[in-house]
């Protein structure tokens, strides 16, 4: 399968603070790229849909401020928290889709964030 | 939006059994149904994945079946096996793009 690349893969930080992620497809051209927020034994929720070279869709509830996104290319999008609280400490997990809605959407291997 | 709801949260089954877990969907647009499974502190990896115009995919010793009109699909794992253990993730979508993923369920292989 296809190979999504995600770094960091850990990452922490001070209270105030902002951190960058990027999330690369190595093999393909992604044209949409999602990012996901998972809790401990929790599900995959999604915080926002992004399209190369258009604003990303943020699902309700995500503050668009807080979290940048950023699909400047179709090979890397860049979610960056800023401004970090504990609160915002979590596992974060990107996925790429090379093809049209109903296509095989491929992982990155995630980035956990804690937040001190 | 789209709402998919997955049962059961746990399940342990002897080694050799089958396993079936089951989803349910709420948007009729969504055509897209893959399944997932993720094991610990790895990323998911898609096992199976089911489009709207087949009732039933299988792959060696996993299954999926779809009930449109039902708006349910489950996963049907035989022959289990210790490495069959993870989270096992169902999602729903292709209408509007996103993916909107089950709550997940922790599958157990008792040996």
């Amino acid at each position: 399968g296809a190979v999504v690349s995600q770094h960091p893969s850990r990452v922490i930080c001070k209270s105030g603070t902002s951190v960058k992620i990027e999330c690369r497809s190595l093999d393909f051209q992604a044209t949409t790229m999602f990012w996901y927020r998972q809790f401990p034994k929790k599900s995959l929720m999604l915080m926002a849909t992004s399209n190369e070279g258009s604003k990303a869709t943020y699902e309700q509830g995500v503050e668009k401020d807080k979290f940048l996104i950023n699909h400047a290319s179709l090979t890397l999008s860049t979610l960056t928290v800023t401004s970090a609280h504990p609160e915002d400490s979590s596992f974060y997990i990107c996925s790429a889709r090379a093809g049209h809605a109903g296509t095989e959407a491929f992982f990155g291997q995630g980035t956990r964030l804690t937040v001190v | 939006g789209e709402n998919v709801e997955q049962h059961p949260s746990t399940l342990s089954v002897q080694e050799g059994d089958s396993a079936v877990i089951k989803c349910t969907y709420s948007d009729s647009a969504s055509n897209y149904f893959p399944w997932y499974k993720q094991e610990l502190g790895k990323r998911p990896q898609l096992i199976i994945d089911i489009r709207s115009n087949v009732g039933e995919k299988k792959d060696q010793r996993i299954a999926v079946t779809l009930n449109k009109t039902a708006k349910h699909f489950s996963l049907h794992i035989t022959e289990t096996q210790p490495e069959d253990s993870a989270v096992y993730f169902c999602a729903g979508g292709g209408g509007n793009e996103k993916l909107t993923f089950g709550t997940g369920t922790r599958l157990t292989i008792i040996p």
